[in-house]
């Protein structure tokens, strides 16, 4: 059974740092890109970030270039996201999401519970 | 980047109706769309990809058309596991992006 577990959430003030992780299961994790998904209280989907099988390819959204770190350790089935210099805009549900795969792009189709990272003082 | 415009925002529907939801992108995407469904508390399921091909388990109640930038989702008969938030993305690049998202209430 695929399963994506992230953790690292919580509560953070302004300009702090968070680390987000997810553990996946099931599957061939090496063989497939990842995703970063929020999601704002009340708003709908933005991707925030996506790292190709290798880590040769990765790509952030413009709200959190310079300042959001993706990377994955395939050896540990892991993907992670350190979070910088965080900002009130930054609260949100993140979610792990795996693309399948489906042709030379696919969607997400499993997606973790999501964790919470709220930015407040 | 490839922006996605959804509509309508909300729609107001009953049990049984047929519920077509719309979607935009800013430029061509071939076929390269994706749709979701969203209940509270959540995360998204996807439902259909590659404009029109049913995920595994989907009920065939639903179905997507369109290509280049224009898309639709539309839900033959709208149960009650139906009420939910939907969402559009085009996956052709490495800057995925959604849709604003379709509220379907309970008219």
């Amino acid at each position: 059974e695929v399963q994506l577990v992230e953790s690292g959430g919580g509560l953070v003030k302004p300009g702090g740092s968070l680390r987000l992780s997810c553990a996946a299961s099931g599957f061939a994790f090496s063989s497939h890109r990842m995703n970063w998904v929020r999601q704002a209280p009340g708003k709908g989907l933005e991707s925030v970030s996506s790292i190709d099988t290798f880590s040769s390819y990765i790509h952030y959204a413009d709200s959190v270039k310079g300042r959001f770190t993706i990377s994955r350790d395939n050896a540990k089935n892991s993907l992670y996201l350190q979070m910088d210099s965080l900002r009130v805009e930054d609260t949100a549900v993140y979610y792990c999401a795996r693309e399948g795969l489906l042709g030379p792009w696919s969607p997400s189709d499993y997606w973790g519970q999501g964790t919470l990272v709220t930015v407040s003082s | 980047d490839i922006q996605m415009t959804q509509s309508p925002s909300t729609l107001s529907a009953s049990l049984g109706d047929r519920v077509t939801i719309t979607c935009r992108a800013s430029q061509s995407i071939s076929s390269w769309l994706a749709w979701y469904q969203q209940k509270p508390g959540k995360a998204p399921k996807l439902l259909i990809y590659k404009a029109s091909t049913l995920e595994s388990g989907v009920p065939s109640r639903f179905s997507g058309s369109g290509s280049g930038t224009e898309f639709t989702l539309t839900i033959s008969s709208l149960q009650p596991d139906d009420f939910a938030t939907y969402y559009c993305q085009q996956y052709n690049t490495y800057s995925p992006a959604f849709g604003q998202g379709t509220k379907v209430e309970i008219k």
